[in-house]
């Protein structure tokens, strides 16, 4: 059973919709982070949670460590917005945990 | 700065075959990592730096070498390719280890053993 769970594993959205993608882990965190991968491949980091929310223009970010659960929210979601969005737990160590990914598509 | 890179983008190897994957960063970052994805599986380590002449395993190590000589490189060696490491490699780094710091990920690299 893989640490770090990821819901949905696909979703497909109209442009304009506000869009929630959950994690869920079954471990002890220091820190959760929330990654973006491009159609191209290329991988950028979106978000670092340790606790409470973080907001970065369109993208919200909140996490709950009691009941080790994290949500990623896109707000008026646009084309561009369209990638996998991965999932990524540290336990306090040298080593990263990932969730497979939620495929994202916004339909214009 | 450049950030992360990394060569070959691809490279198609035989069974058998030996090769080395390269990731450079100009950074000054301490930690460094390498994964591999696959799918359906999550990004899943191979091996990591946490700096200049220490490296250790991560969850996938068979099969690969690493060593690292500088801060900015951290190459990754195939001792002798299988069909089973056909997958897409990224290297990442940050300033130092732990959780707390951003991850910065190479372009990867897509290998296919024949």
């Amino acid at each position: 059973k893989n640490e770090v769970e990821q819901s949905p594993q696909n979703l497909t959205a109209q442009e304009g919709e506000f869009i929630t993608i959950n994690c869920s882990y079954s471990v002890g965190i220091s820190a959760l982070h929330w990654l973006q991968q491009h159609p191209g491949g290329g991988i950028v980091s979106l978000f670092m949670l340790s606790s409470g929310k973080k907001k970065h223009g369109r993208l919200i970010a909140t996490i709950n460590i009691q009941e080790k659960h994290s949500s990623l929210h896109i707000t008026a979601s646009h084309p561009r917005d369209s990638a996998v969005y991965i999932c990524a737990v540290n336990r306090g160590g040298n080593q990263f945990y990932f969730g497979t990914g939620t495929s994202l598509t916004v339909i214009p | 700065n450049a950030g992360v890179t990394q060569t070959p983008k691809f490279q198609v190897l035989k069974t058998g075959q030996s090769m080395t994957l390269q990731c450079a960063q100009d950074m000054n970052h301490e930690y460094m990592s390498w994964y591999r994805q696959d799918p359906g599986m999550g990004l899943r380590l191979i091996h990591y730096s946490v700096g200049a002449g220490i490296t250790d395993q991560g969850e996938v190590p068979n099969g690969y070498n690493v060593s690292r000589s500088t801060t900015e490189d951290f190459p990754l060696r195939l001792l002798s390719a299988a069909p089973s490491q056909t997958s897409v490699y990224f290297c990442a780094s940050s300033y130092t280890a732990g959780g707390y710091n951003e991850q910065f990920f190479g372009p990867g690299t897509r290998l296919t053993v024949l």
